[in-house]
């Protein structure tokens, strides 16, 4: 089966502080994903990388940003968090050419206060 | 911007009824579409995916996708309590990425 992890379930942060998401997959995936899910909006992708040293900007990249150093870890970093960015945030991976099946980790509630 | 629509809910069905959930696209250049279903408190799960004109059936789940109209809609026939979920639709367009619709909050009553 499929692994993918993330850091932490819960992380409450105070605005200003720089703040590291660990995302870890198992299964050899060269793609990986970083979305943010809000009640309504539904996914959003912030950042996808598909290759080691690889990223490209989702539909919200501002305020964000990742690192691919291994194939297996994708990280997002907050570099100065703020309350607009308290949400979930969900890591995905996937193998190349088969970006609809997507498999999740089980998430990260972030609350910025 | 490329967007994925759906009525957010509740969609309320009866125990054993069939729950239609529709989605809507912007991007006639769509090229594949999915469904996930997401239970409370969890991560997304891949149920269905669909790529040409017409239905396509897995057990009590059906995809309908008409290109033509820009829509897909997922069906689930005999819905169980079990069923209850929110359900996302998601849309590739090109290259590695989806677009994933607000999600409907299907509840099916016992």
């Amino acid at each position: 089966d499929v692994k993918v992890t993330q850091s932490s379930r819960y992380l409450v942060k105070r605005t200003g502080e720089k703040v590291f998401l660990e995302c870890v997959q198992d299964m050899d995936h060269e793609n990986m994903f970083w979305y943010r899910q809000d009640p309504g909006l539904g996914l959003r992708l912030i950042y996808f990388s598909y290759d080691v040293k690889m990223k490209e900007k989702g539909d919200i990249p501002e305020g964000y940003s990742v690192s691919r150093e291994k194939k297996e870890r994708f990280s997002l970093i907050l570099e100065s968090a703020s309350t607009n960015q308290t949400s979930m945030y969900l890591c995905a991976s996937s193998l190349w050419g088969q970006q609809e099946t997507q498999y999740f980790g089980p998430g990260t509630r972030l609350l910025v206060l | 911007q490329k967007e994925v629509e759906q009525n957010s809910g509740p969609l309320s069905v009866p125990e054993g009824a069939i729950a239609s959930l529709n989605c809507t696209y912007s991007d006639r250049g769509s090229q594949s579409f999915f469904w996930y279903r997401q239970y409370s408190g969890k991560s997304p799960e891949l149920i269905m995916f669909i790529y040409s004109n017409g239905d396509k059936e897995d057990g009590r789940f059906t995809a309908q996708l008409n290109k033509a109209s820009q829509y897909v809609s997922l069906l689930i026939r005999d819905s169980q309590p079990s069923d209850s979920a929110t359900y996302l639709c998601a849309v590739n367009n090109a290259g590695n990425m989806l677009t994933f619709g607000g999600g409907t909050r299907l509840m099916v009553k016992p």
